[in-house]
């Protein structure tokens, strides 16, 4: 068990430029999740998959924004056209279910110039 | 809208003491109440979750408390150490649903 790994830890892009993030959650979990974090607030959910399937989008999640799932393994989420305002913190989470907690990757810290 | 909320943005307790760490939540449909800890340039680590079947639930030295009529939830830390310190997070889900919403978070600080 090695965790969730997230790639890069770090991204810095310029306004208007397209990025894509990694997300490995552990191996035996079927359950992943995207939430965004910026200063002073807890994380915010943007989107979870069950296998490959997903399941649920917030609001949060302009058309800007697209998570895929391939095979329920890995998972990617891609910024089109990035702005300012996306600047954040971008943690990934898996798990076996509700009753087991999630386990956070240490995320992807964006900052758009 | 802020369904979830921690009110206090930081505490400072001494090692050895009781840490109270509280959370209030707005939405009657929650049933489920997550703490996690997190460490800068860390993700957050889940410590401990109650059910709301439940009044308590603890592990070592962790305790949640829910009170299902006041709409609130504690995490009780005894006694706290210095490693404790970090933002804490109350977290709470749904029904039929595994998207969590967080609170604010409450930086703890435990001083020798």
């Amino acid at each position: 068990d090695t965790g969730v790994s997230q790639d890069p830890r770090h991204k810095i892009t310029k306004r208007g430029q397209n990025v894509t993030f990694r997300c490995d959650p552990i191996s035996e979990h079927n359950r992943l999740y995207w939430y965004r974090q910026t200063l002073g607030q807890g994380p915010e959910f943007l989107t979870y998959f069950q296998n490959e399937a997903q399941l649920e989008k917030s609001r949060l999640l302009s058309d800007r924004f697209s998570a895929e799932r391939p095979k329920g393994s890995f998972s990617t989420l891609e910024i089109q056209r990035t702005e300012q305002g996306d600047s954040a913190m971008y943690l990934c989470a898996s798990s076996r279910g509700q009753d087991y907690g999630y386990t956070f990757g240490s995320g992807t810290r964006l900052t758009v110039v | 809208d802020q369904q979830v909320k921690q009110n206090s943005p930081s505490l400072s307790v001494q090692e050895g003491r009781i840490s109270i760490l509280n959370c209030d939540y707005t939405n009657s449909m929650f049933d489920y109440f997550l703490w996690y800890k997190k460490y800068p340039a860390e993700g957050p680590t889940f410590l401990i979750s109650i059910s709301s079947i439940k009044d308590k639930n603890e592990d070592g030295r962790f305790t949640v408390f829910l009170n299902k009529s006041a709409k609130h939830l504690s995490l009780h830390i005894v006694p706290s150490q210095p490693g404790d310190s970090a933002v804490y997070f109350c977290a709470a889900s749904g029904r039929n649903t595994d998207k969590l919403i967080f609170g604010t978070g409450t930086r703890l600080q435990v001083f020798p």
